[in-house]
């Protein structure tokens, strides 16, 4: 079974800084990606970047940034000069590449209120 | 090249009633999850469909069905509803080929349930 711990509830950041949001991830398989999705209060889950198991390089999306540490089973979102349209609930999800099918498990999700 | 449509967007029911919500896939997809994400937390999978047939199901009870068109678009069906059944309802469409391993799955803007 496959585990995402997002263990940042909430958390504020000032206009034009950076933010890392933490993600830590559990799974005995050796293939999986790691997604970042960001969901506005109107509900809608917006992909921002995706990160594959065997992926050499960290993936970049704009301004995000996903800092992949393989050994430590995490992929921290970072996000970098904070707009106002960046406050909204992000979640951290992983799939096992499976033949069987593209099942998402899902954190608990991190709140960014980013303040002028 | 649109995204993945649900409808309706929001809905009321009462304890016992039926519902039934609507998803079309995004163009050039052909596989369609469904996921309940109650208040407050990540999202939950529901199950899976590919070529008209469930592929995977999450831990959910048999209220809980589903249906895949030839065109692709699906339906998510709950019986019997309760109380706790009140969460956005959020689609997902994915290719089979390739999506596997490559991220691409995308949300809708989901259907919230409200049960009375």
């Amino acid at each position: 079974a496959q585990k995402i711990t997002q263990t940042q509830p909430g958390m504020f950041v000032q206009e034009k800084e950076a933010v890392t949001l933490d993600c830590t991830y559990d799974t005995s398989d050796p293939s999986y990606g790691l997604f970042w999705y960001k969901q506005p209060s109107s509900g809608e889950m917006i992909f921002l970047i995706y990160q594959g198991s065997y992926d050499q390089q960290n993936a970049t999306e704009g301004r995000y940034s996903l800092n992949f540490q393989k050994a430590r089973k995490s992929a921290n979102l970072v996000i970098s000069a904070s707009q106002l349209g960046d406050s909204a609930m992000y979640f951290c999800a992983m799939n096992v590449i499976k033949a069987a099918g593209n099942k998402l498990t899902f954190g608990g999700g991190t709140r960014v209120l980013v303040k002028p | 090249d649109a995204g993945v449509t649900q409808s309706p967007t929001h809905l009321i029911k009462t304890r016992g009633q039926q519902v039934t919500l609507r998803c079309s896939p995004k163009s050039g997809h052909d596989t369609v999850s469904w996921y309940q994400q109650a208040l407050g937390q990540g999202p939950q999978f529901i199950f899976q469909y590919y070529e008209e047939e469930e592929r995977q199901r999450g831990n959910f009870p048999d209220r809980f069905s589903g249906h895949q068109f030839p065109n692709y678009s699906s339906e998510l069906n709950v019986n019997a509803l309760l109380l706790g059944d009140s969460a956005l309802y959020l689609c997902a469409s994915s290719p089979q080929a390739g999506g596997l391993s490559t991220g691409e799955l995308f949300f809708g803007e989901g259907s919230r349930l409200t049960v009375l």
